[in-house]
Protein backbone atom coordinates (compact mmCIF):
# COMPACT_ATOMS: atom_id res chain seq x y z
CA UNK A 1 0.00 0.00 0.00
CA UNK A 2 0.97 3.22 -0.90
CA UNK A 3 0.34 6.87 0.67
CA UNK A 4 1.02 10.54 0.54
CA UNK A 5 0.14 13.53 2.97
CA UNK A 6 0.78 16.52 2.11
CA UNK A 7 1.28 19.37 5.23
CA UNK A 8 -0.74 22.48 4.60
CA UNK A 9 -3.63 22.65 2.46
CA UNK A 10 -3.19 26.60 1.91
CA UNK A 11 0.67 28.36 1.96
CA UNK A 12 0.94 31.85 1.63
CA UNK A 13 4.32 33.61 0.28
CA UNK A 14 5.30 36.54 -0.32
CA UNK A 15 6.45 37.60 -4.18
CA UNK A 16 10.26 36.94 -4.37
CA UNK A 17 9.90 34.80 -0.64
CA UNK A 18 11.26 30.74 -0.62
CA UNK A 19 8.49 28.78 -1.39
CA UNK A 20 8.53 25.11 0.27
CA UNK A 21 5.78 22.90 -0.37
CA UNK A 22 5.58 19.58 1.97
CA UNK A 23 5.03 16.03 1.09
CA UNK A 24 5.58 12.93 2.72
CA UNK A 25 5.07 9.43 1.67
CA UNK A 26 4.33 6.01 2.66
CA UNK A 27 5.51 2.81 0.38
CA UNK A 28 6.27 -0.81 1.23
CA UNK A 29 8.75 -0.63 -2.08
CA UNK A 30 10.90 2.21 -3.72
CA UNK A 31 8.72 4.84 -4.83
CA UNK A 32 9.14 6.79 -7.59
CA UNK A 33 7.84 10.55 -6.67
CA UNK A 34 5.79 13.23 -9.07
CA UNK A 35 4.71 16.82 -8.10
CA UNK A 36 2.17 17.81 -10.35
CA UNK A 37 0.73 21.62 -10.51
CA UNK A 38 -2.95 22.17 -11.68
CA UNK A 39 -3.57 25.95 -12.68
CA UNK A 40 -7.78 26.94 -12.02
CA UNK A 41 -9.69 25.06 -14.73
CA UNK A 42 -6.53 23.07 -16.51
CA UNK A 43 -5.37 19.56 -16.15
CA UNK A 44 -2.28 18.53 -14.11
CA UNK A 45 0.75 19.52 -15.33
CA UNK A 46 4.12 17.82 -14.50
CA UNK A 47 6.85 19.50 -12.65
CA UNK A 48 9.07 17.24 -11.71
CA UNK A 49 9.82 13.17 -10.73
CA UNK A 50 12.08 11.28 -8.85
CA UNK A 51 13.15 7.91 -10.33
CA UNK A 52 15.97 6.53 -8.69
CA UNK A 53 18.59 8.37 -9.72
CA UNK A 54 19.93 11.94 -8.09
CA UNK A 55 18.43 12.39 -5.15
CA UNK A 56 18.10 16.48 -5.95
CA UNK A 57 15.58 16.78 -8.40
CA UNK A 58 15.37 19.80 -11.14
CA UNK A 59 12.23 20.24 -12.55
CA UNK A 60 10.25 23.01 -14.70
CA UNK A 61 10.02 26.85 -13.72
CA UNK A 62 12.85 27.07 -11.79
CA UNK A 63 11.16 24.44 -8.86
CA UNK A 64 13.15 21.34 -7.38
CA UNK A 65 12.79 19.13 -5.07
CA UNK A 66 14.85 16.46 -3.00
CA UNK A 67 14.14 12.67 -2.18
CA UNK A 68 15.06 11.82 1.54
CA UNK A 69 14.80 8.26 2.24
CA UNK A 70 15.71 8.57 5.80
CA UNK A 71 12.77 11.15 6.21
CA UNK A 72 10.45 9.68 4.01
CA UNK A 73 10.38 12.84 2.73
CA UNK A 74 9.99 14.46 -0.84
CA UNK A 75 9.33 18.29 -0.52
CA UNK A 76 9.49 20.98 -3.14
CA UNK A 77 11.01 24.44 -3.25
CA UNK A 78 11.62 27.29 -5.19
CA UNK A 79 14.39 30.17 -4.00
CA UNK A 80 11.95 33.19 -5.10
CA UNK A 81 8.50 32.92 -5.24
CA UNK A 82 6.55 34.88 -8.79
CA UNK A 83 2.96 36.05 -9.20
CA UNK A 84 2.53 33.01 -11.97
CA UNK A 85 3.10 30.22 -9.57
CA UNK A 86 0.24 30.74 -7.74
CA UNK A 87 -1.47 27.16 -8.20
CA UNK A 88 -2.49 23.65 -6.66
CA UNK A 89 0.30 21.62 -6.29
CA UNK A 90 -0.02 17.64 -5.53
CA UNK A 91 2.37 15.20 -4.57
CA UNK A 92 1.93 11.63 -5.93
CA UNK A 93 3.74 8.20 -5.26
CA UNK A 94 3.82 5.58 -7.77
CA UNK A 95 5.39 1.94 -5.84
CA UNK A 96 3.39 -0.66 -8.22
CA UNK A 97 3.38 -2.60 -11.15
CA UNK A 98 1.35 -0.46 -13.78
CA UNK A 99 1.89 3.48 -12.91
CA UNK A 100 -0.51 4.04 -10.88
CA UNK A 101 -0.75 7.26 -8.71
CA UNK A 102 -1.45 7.66 -5.27
CA UNK A 103 -1.85 11.85 -5.05
CA UNK A 104 -1.78 13.80 -2.00
CA UNK A 105 -4.72 15.87 -0.68
CA UNK A 106 -2.70 19.18 -2.92
CA UNK A 107 -1.26 22.57 -1.52
CA UNK A 108 -2.76 25.59 -2.71
CA UNK A 109 -0.05 28.47 -3.05
CA UNK A 110 -0.92 31.86 -2.88
CA UNK A 111 1.57 34.67 -3.78
CA UNK A 112 1.40 38.06 -2.37
CA UNK A 113 2.88 41.08 -3.93
CA UNK B 1 1.70 17.59 -30.65
CA UNK B 2 -1.54 17.35 -29.52
CA UNK B 3 -2.74 17.02 -26.08
CA UNK B 4 -5.03 14.96 -24.20
CA UNK B 5 -8.23 16.20 -25.53
CA UNK B 6 -11.52 15.97 -22.92
CA UNK B 7 -15.20 16.52 -23.49
CA UNK B 8 -17.50 17.82 -22.40
CA UNK B 9 -15.73 20.48 -20.62
CA UNK B 10 -18.68 21.19 -18.32
CA UNK B 11 -21.94 18.85 -17.65
CA UNK B 12 -24.98 19.66 -15.08
CA UNK B 13 -27.49 16.94 -14.63
CA UNK B 14 -30.37 15.96 -11.91
CA UNK B 15 -29.33 13.28 -9.46
CA UNK B 16 -30.75 9.57 -11.24
CA UNK B 17 -29.87 10.74 -14.71
CA UNK B 18 -27.07 9.29 -16.92
CA UNK B 19 -23.86 10.90 -18.05
CA UNK B 20 -21.03 10.15 -20.42
CA UNK B 21 -17.62 11.35 -20.93
CA UNK B 22 -15.48 11.64 -23.94
CA UNK B 23 -11.04 11.01 -23.57
CA UNK B 24 -9.10 11.11 -26.67
CA UNK B 25 -5.34 10.45 -25.33
CA UNK B 26 -2.04 11.44 -27.06
CA UNK B 27 -1.81 9.50 -30.49
CA UNK B 28 0.47 6.42 -29.56
CA UNK B 29 -0.44 6.18 -25.59
CA UNK B 30 -1.30 2.98 -25.18
CA UNK B 31 -2.06 3.27 -21.47
CA UNK B 32 -5.00 5.36 -20.38
CA UNK B 33 -6.72 6.41 -16.88
CA UNK B 34 -9.63 7.96 -15.55
CA UNK B 35 -9.22 10.01 -12.35
CA UNK B 36 -12.16 11.53 -9.95
CA UNK B 37 -11.05 14.98 -8.32
CA UNK B 38 -13.47 15.99 -5.66
CA UNK B 39 -13.93 19.60 -4.97
CA UNK B 40 -10.48 20.02 -2.26
CA UNK B 41 -9.18 16.68 -2.76
CA UNK B 42 -6.31 14.84 -5.04
CA UNK B 43 -6.95 13.01 -7.82
CA UNK B 44 -8.00 9.54 -7.13
CA UNK B 45 -7.68 6.73 -9.58
CA UNK B 46 -10.98 5.16 -11.12
CA UNK B 47 -9.87 2.87 -13.74
CA UNK B 48 -6.78 1.99 -16.08
CA UNK B 49 -6.15 0.61 -19.33
CA UNK B 50 -3.54 -1.05 -20.99
CA UNK B 51 -4.84 -0.77 -25.17
CA UNK B 52 -8.48 -2.06 -24.91
CA UNK B 53 -7.84 -4.25 -21.63
CA UNK B 54 -8.10 -2.93 -18.19
CA UNK B 55 -5.80 -3.17 -16.22
CA UNK B 56 -7.58 -2.17 -12.95
CA UNK B 57 -11.07 -1.28 -11.80
CA UNK B 58 -10.70 -1.68 -8.08
CA UNK B 59 -11.68 1.94 -6.88
CA UNK B 60 -14.56 2.10 -9.78
CA UNK B 61 -18.06 1.75 -8.14
CA UNK B 62 -19.24 -0.53 -10.55
CA UNK B 63 -23.00 -0.76 -9.38
CA UNK B 64 -23.37 2.55 -11.22
CA UNK B 65 -19.81 3.80 -13.36
CA UNK B 66 -18.69 2.13 -16.28
CA UNK B 67 -16.04 2.69 -18.62
CA UNK B 68 -14.52 1.18 -21.99
CA UNK B 69 -11.80 1.48 -24.60
CA UNK B 70 -13.21 -0.78 -27.38
CA UNK B 71 -10.15 0.19 -30.34
CA UNK B 72 -7.76 0.81 -27.93
CA UNK B 73 -7.82 4.50 -28.63
CA UNK B 74 -10.76 6.86 -27.30
CA UNK B 75 -12.48 6.13 -24.38
CA UNK B 76 -15.64 6.95 -22.60
CA UNK B 77 -16.59 6.53 -19.26
CA UNK B 78 -20.70 6.75 -18.02
CA UNK B 79 -22.22 7.17 -14.53
CA UNK B 80 -25.84 5.41 -14.64
CA UNK B 81 -27.39 6.55 -12.56
CA UNK B 82 -25.63 9.73 -10.84
CA UNK B 83 -25.93 10.78 -7.17
CA UNK B 84 -25.19 14.23 -5.07
CA UNK B 85 -21.42 12.62 -4.81
CA UNK B 86 -20.39 12.17 -7.94
CA UNK B 87 -19.58 15.94 -8.89
CA UNK B 88 -16.30 16.32 -9.15
CA UNK B 89 -14.03 16.94 -12.30
CA UNK B 90 -13.40 13.73 -14.14
CA UNK B 91 -9.73 13.51 -15.66
CA UNK B 92 -8.24 11.43 -18.30
CA UNK B 93 -4.55 11.10 -18.62
CA UNK B 94 -2.67 8.91 -20.91
CA UNK B 95 0.98 7.39 -20.66
CA UNK B 96 3.60 5.72 -23.21
CA UNK B 97 3.65 2.70 -20.87
CA UNK B 98 2.86 1.34 -17.76
CA UNK B 99 6.41 1.75 -16.10
CA UNK B 100 6.19 3.84 -13.45
CA UNK B 101 8.60 6.29 -14.76
CA UNK B 102 6.43 6.92 -17.89
CA UNK B 103 5.07 10.35 -17.60
CA UNK B 104 0.92 10.44 -17.29
CA UNK B 105 -0.48 13.76 -19.60
CA UNK B 106 -3.35 15.02 -18.00
CA UNK B 107 -6.42 16.74 -19.77
CA UNK B 108 -8.42 19.60 -19.25
CA UNK B 109 -10.97 17.21 -17.35
CA UNK B 110 -14.89 17.09 -17.36
CA UNK B 111 -16.16 19.42 -14.41
CA UNK B 112 -19.01 17.20 -13.29
CA UNK B 113 -22.19 19.09 -11.02
CA UNK B 114 -25.37 16.60 -10.04
CA UNK B 115 -28.31 18.27 -8.70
Amino acid sequence: AQSVTQLGSHVSVSEGALVLLRCNYSSSVPPYLFWYVQYPNQGLQLLLKYTSAATLVKGINGFEAEFKKSETSFHLTKPSAHMSDAAEYFCAVSANAGNMLTFGGGTRLMVKP
Amino acid sequence: EAGVAQSPRYKIIEKRQSVAFWCNPISGHATLYWYQQILGQGPKLLIQFQNNGVVDDSQLPKDRFSAERLKGVDSTLKIQPAKLEDSAVYLCASSSGLASYNEQFFGPGTRLTVL
